[in-house]
C-alpha cells in the first residue's frame, strides 16, 4: 500500500523560516509534488522533485531523498498569506498515468 | 485561476437523488483526473482519463459513481442515489503528460442532507 506522512499542524512567525517534512512508502515512485491549499480553495502547484536534491523557487525550496523516502518543503521569509495547508503528493507510475497520492496535509499558521 | 473550471461550485441535494458535476480542463491537456477531498484530508484519487478513454478507477469509486469524457475535452462525474457519506469536495485536475504537475479546478462542494 501507499503511506505518506506529514505533520498535521505547524505554527511559525512572520519573517521566519519553516520546514515541513514528508515521508513516504510507495511503490512505482515517479516524483514528489508539493501543493498549497488555502481553506475552501483548490490545491495550487508549488514544486516537483523527481531526482534527489534541492529545487529552489523564490521563497520556496523542496528537497528529495529517494533512498530515504523523504522530502521537505522550506518556506523562507514567511508572510501572513502563507497560512494554508501544504500537501505532499507522490506521483505513482501506473503505466500511462501518473496519479497523485496525497498526504493529509500540514496546516501552517503564520503569526505576527 | 488555473484554467480548469468546474460547475457547479456548490451542490446541496437530498439523500437518494442523483447529481452530475462537470469539469472543463485546460484545452491542450489530454489527461484529466477526478479526486475527492473531505475535511482535514488530502485529495483522494477517483479516476483518470487519457483523452476519452477512462484508464483507471479507484476502488473508492463504487458502482453508484460514473465518469465520462465523451469527446476527450470536458468530463462529467455522476453520483447516483447519493448518500450522506458522499458529502465532500470533488476536484478535477488536468495535465499535459504523465509526471507533469496537475492543475486543479476550484472544486464542487457536495452536501447530501
Amino acid at each position: 500500500g501507499q503511506n505518506i506522512d506529514q505533520p498535521t499542524e505547524m505554527t511559525a512567525t512572520e519573517g521566519a523560516i519553516v520546514q515541513i517534512n514528508c515521508t513516504y512508502q510507495t511503490s512505482g515512485f515517479n516524483g514528489l509534488f508539493w501543493y498549497q491549499q488555502h481553506a475552501g480553495e483548490a490545491p495550487t502547484f508549488l514544486s516537483y522533485n523527481v531526482l534527489d536534491g534541492l529545487e529552489e523557487k523564490g521563497r520556496f525550496s523542496s528537497f528529495l531523498s529517494r533512498s530515504k523516502g523523504y522530502s521537505y518543503l522550506l518556506l523562507k521569509e514567511l508572510q501572513m498569506k502563507d497560512s494554508a495547508s501544504y500537501l505532499c503528493a507522490v506521483s505513482l507510475n501506473t503505466g500511462t498515468a501518473s496519479k497523485l497520492t496525497f498526504g493529509t496535509g500540514t496546516r501552517l499558521q503564520v503569526t505576527l | 485561476d488555473t484554467g480548469v473550471s468546474q460547475n457547479p461550485r456548490h451542490k446541496i441535494t437530498k439523500r437518494g437523488q442523483n447529481v452530475t458535476f462537470r469539469c472543463d480542463p485546460i484545452s491542450e491537456h489530454n489527461r484529466l483526473y477526478w479526486y475527492r477531498q473531505t475535511l482535514g484530508q488530502g485529495p483522494e484519487f477517483l479516476t483518470y482519463f487519457q483523452n476519452e478513454a477512462q484508464l483507471e478507477k479507484s476502488r473508492l469509486l463504487s458502482d453508484r459513481f460514473s465518469a465520462e469524457r465523451p469527446k476527450g475535452s470536458f468530463s462529467t462525474l455522476e453520483i447516483q442515489r447519493t448518500e450522506q457519506g458522499d458529502s465532500a469536495m470533488y476536484l478535477c485536475a488536468s495535465s499535459l503528460s504523465p509526471g507533469e504537475e496537475q492543475y486543479f479546478g476550484p472544486g464542487t462542494r457536495l452536501t447530501v442532507t
